[in-house]
């Protein structure tokens, strides 16, 4: 079955260090990767997102993403924090029964990060 | 602002009212999508609309009931509501193509409270 696992459900890390959000899938053929923030009261905000090349992929916000093919990963990092970063962030993979235009995604569980002033 | 506009942003109802929920998006995307979610739980998948045909429905129960009138315009109304389906509804919408690398845009969202 294909799934995506966020193994931790908080991280914390103080303003000004790196941060690094973990992500793991398990998905028959080549993975469709993304990420998302969610803020208070808003909705998903897509932050990247890896198809195919480079294994390091930049997105929104200064963040960015390593995927790993052998220890099939996808984390997210960013070298300095903000505590404007604090939010909570949700990895995805593409499911591989639906294509065309429908997009079905399966999400991992959430990871809230919090940075420290 | 995000480009996927959702109304109302609140809804109050009783388990025996009739409403709906309306989501809006200009971007030309062909693929919308209703999820249900949770307190600090991630999105769940309720439908999804393709070319204004419905491709996917998650098994959700017969009291809501998705709409597509044209490509920009995605309804779900509501009727005889439980209390357990009080949640954040939201809205998402893609371009089509792809075979699924093109990312979803979400709205914020319309908060519903069941009494």
């Amino acid at each position: 079955a294909q799934s995506v696992a966020q193994p931790e459900d908080q991280v914390n890390v103080a303003e000004g260090n790196p941060l690094t959000v973990k992500c793991t899938y398990s998905v028959s053929g080549n993975p469709y990767l993304f990420w998302y923030v969610q803020y208070p009261n808003r909705g998903l905000q897509f932050l990247l997102k890896y198809i195919t090349g480079d294994n390091l992929v930049k997105g929104s916000y200064g963040f960015e993403a390593e995927f790993n093919k052998s220890q099939t990963s996808f984390h997210l990092k960013k070298p300095s924090a903000l505590v404007s970063d604090s939010a909570l962030y949700f990895c995805a993979v593409r499911d591989p029964k639906y294509g065309g235009a429908t997009n079905k995604l399966i999400f991992g569980t959430g990871t809230l990060l919090a940075v420290q002033p | 602002d995000t480009e996927v506009t959702q109304t109302p942003k609140h809804l109050v109802m009783g388990m025996t009212n009739k409403k709906s929920l309306k989501c809006e998006q200009h971007m030309g995307h062909r693929a919308m999508y209703w999820y249900k979610q949770k307190a600090k739980k991630p999105p769940e998948l309720m439908f999804v609309y393709s070319y204004e045909k419905l491709s996917i429905n998650e098994s959700v129960p017969s009291r809501f009931s998705p709409e597509c009138p044209n490509s920009s315009l995605l309804n779900l109304h509501l009727h005889a509501l439980q209390p357990e389906d009080s949640a954040l509804y939201l809205c998402a919408s893609s371009q089509e193509g792809g075979w699924g690398n093109q990312p979803q845009h979400f709205g914020d969202g319309t908060r519903l409270s069941i009494l």
